[in-house]
């Protein structure tokens, strides 16, 4: 069966740093492109970064560019997201979330994102 | 960056009803448009991609369709699980921004 689980979410002060993870079982991890998206409390959903299979693609949300870094350990079937300068905006639930192989083109064209972890917490308070 | 619009931001409907939720683009993504349904305290479940393709599993009472800026979900015959939250996701180009969501409601 396909999982993904996150973990690193803790209570961190403004201006902190904080390293999330994902490791990914029953698929084959290098075959699929890997996404973190975040939802703040009560809110909507909001994609943050996406990283390709061999990490050569790299994109991020303009909240979050600059201040995140998106990496990925094939070997370990995991993905990862640095996460520095924090702000009490970033205070959300983190997921992984896991899509087919994009389609490279003018763009980077993508088929949905279909499957997703259960979420890791992140709260910046000081 | 790319937009999405959605519509309503909140429904009521009762079980049975056919309801349509919309999404527009600030510009045009072809047909790289995906619905997603989050239940309270879950993770959102990809319910289409592509516009119109519904993946495996997902009740054929859930259609989607358009393509250029404006797209639609529609639910034929409303079950008492699909009150939920849907999203719609542009997947054209980075960042690949998700619309505000639609709450469905009971009635």
């Amino acid at each position: 069966e396909v999982h993904l689980v996150e973990s690193g979410g803790v209570v961190v002060q403004p201006g902190g740093s904080l390293r999330l993870s994902c490791a990914a079982s029953g698929f084959t991890f290098d075959d699929y492109t890997m996404h973190w998206v975040r939802q703040a409390p009560g809110k909507g959903l909001e994609w943050l970064s996406l990283i390709n299979w061999d990490g050569d693609r790299r994109y991020y949300a303009d909240s979050v560019k600059g201040r995140f870094t998106i990496s990925r350990d094939n070997s370990k079937n995991s993905l990862y997201l640095e996460m520095n300068s924090l702000r009490t905006g970033d205070t959300a639930l983190y997921y992984c979330v896991r899509s087919p192989p994009g389609v490279v083109g003018t763009h980077y064209y993508l088929y949905g994102l279909d499957v997703w972890g259960h979420g890791t917490t992140v709260t910046v308070s000081s | 960056d790319m937009q999405m619009t959605q519509s309503p931001s909140s429904l009521s409907a009762s079980v049975g009803d056919r309801v349509t939720i919309t999404c527009r683009a600030s510009q045009s993504i072809s047909s790289y448009l995906n619905w997603y349904q989050q239940k309270p305290g879950k993770a959102p479940k990809l319910l289409i991609s592509a516009a119109s393709s519904l993946r495996s599993g997902v009740p054929s009472r859930f259609s989607g369709s358009g393509s250029g800026t404006d797209f639609s979900l529609t639910i034929s015959g409303l079950q008492p699980e699909d009150f939920a939250t849907y999203y719609c996701q542009q997947s054209f180009s980075a960042p690949y921004t998700f619309g505000q969501g639609t709450k469905l409601e009971i009635k």
